[in-house]
């Protein structure tokens, strides 16, 4: 059963746009939502991340935002850069720690 | 070293054999995960270990996998029998402990990639 969505499955987006990625999710106990950068041939790579009593999180050119009503909680890459160019993971954990992963969002930033 | 280490990065079997993959955690950190993930798929928690303590399993962790952190500090995860469903990157994190301020960032290994034929 997979307990967190992520949509959509790849996007293609120019440099210089904005890059959108949503998740949902069902657990109401989960309390910690990061995001992860996955390049191929590496593991995945802490992005940032927020806590459900925040509903937006901004670290340089990436923002979470995150509805605790809906369950939902998106990650935005402004001006996107060919570098970005990478697999992305939401992830939520409850306690125990740990992570249960979306399946991923293959992010390609046209020059 | 400043990162989780795995070894070996890649590894070919045929099926029916048994593998062994290792994973270093970063230095001090006493919480140790291992996940496994198939190809266009995130990963998915297998078992995690506080010091040598193993205080969760999955219910994909099959009889045919075990994991042991004897010492608290490296850990093994082996497959016996193996399978050609278990084909996969193996995948391994380390946190810090509980209370500290960066408790609950997983710092991943590069994984091990089992092909098994």
């Amino acid at each position: 059963q997979q307990q967190v969505k992520q949509s959509p499955q790849s996007l293609i987006v120019q440099k210089g746009g904005i890059s959108i990625i949503n998740c949902a999710y069902e657990n109401t106990a989960f309390d910690y939502f990061p995001w992860y950068q996955q390049f191929p041939g590496k593991g995945p790579a802490l992005l940032i991340a927020i806590r459900p009593d925040v509903s937006e999180k901004k670290e340089g050119r990436f923002t979470i935002s995150f509805n605790k009503s809906a369950k939902q909680f998106s990650l935005h890459i402004m001006d996107s850069q060919p570098g970005d160019s990478a697999t992305y993971f939401c992830a939520a954990k409850a306690a125990g720690n740990k992570l249960t992963f979306g399946g991923g969002t293959r992010v390609l930033v046209k020059p | 070293d400043t990162g989780v280490s795995q070894d070996p990065r890649h590894k070919i079997t045929k099926r029916g054999q048994n593998v062994t993959f290792r994973c270093d955690p970063i230095s001090e950190h006493n919480r140790l995960y291992w996940y496994r993930q198939t190809l266009g798929q995130g990963p998915e928690f297998l078992t995690y270990f506080q010091n040598e303590a193993q205080l969760e399993k999955s219910r994909l962790l099959s009889d045919r996998f075990s994991a042991e952190r004897p010492k608290g500090s490296f850990s093994t995860l082996e497959i016996q029998r193996t399978e050609q469903g278990d084909s996969a990157m193996y995948l391994c994190a380390s946190s810090s402990k509980p209370g500290s301020f960066s408790k609950n960032i997983q710092y991943f290994g590069a994984g091990t990639r089992l092909s098994v034929l």
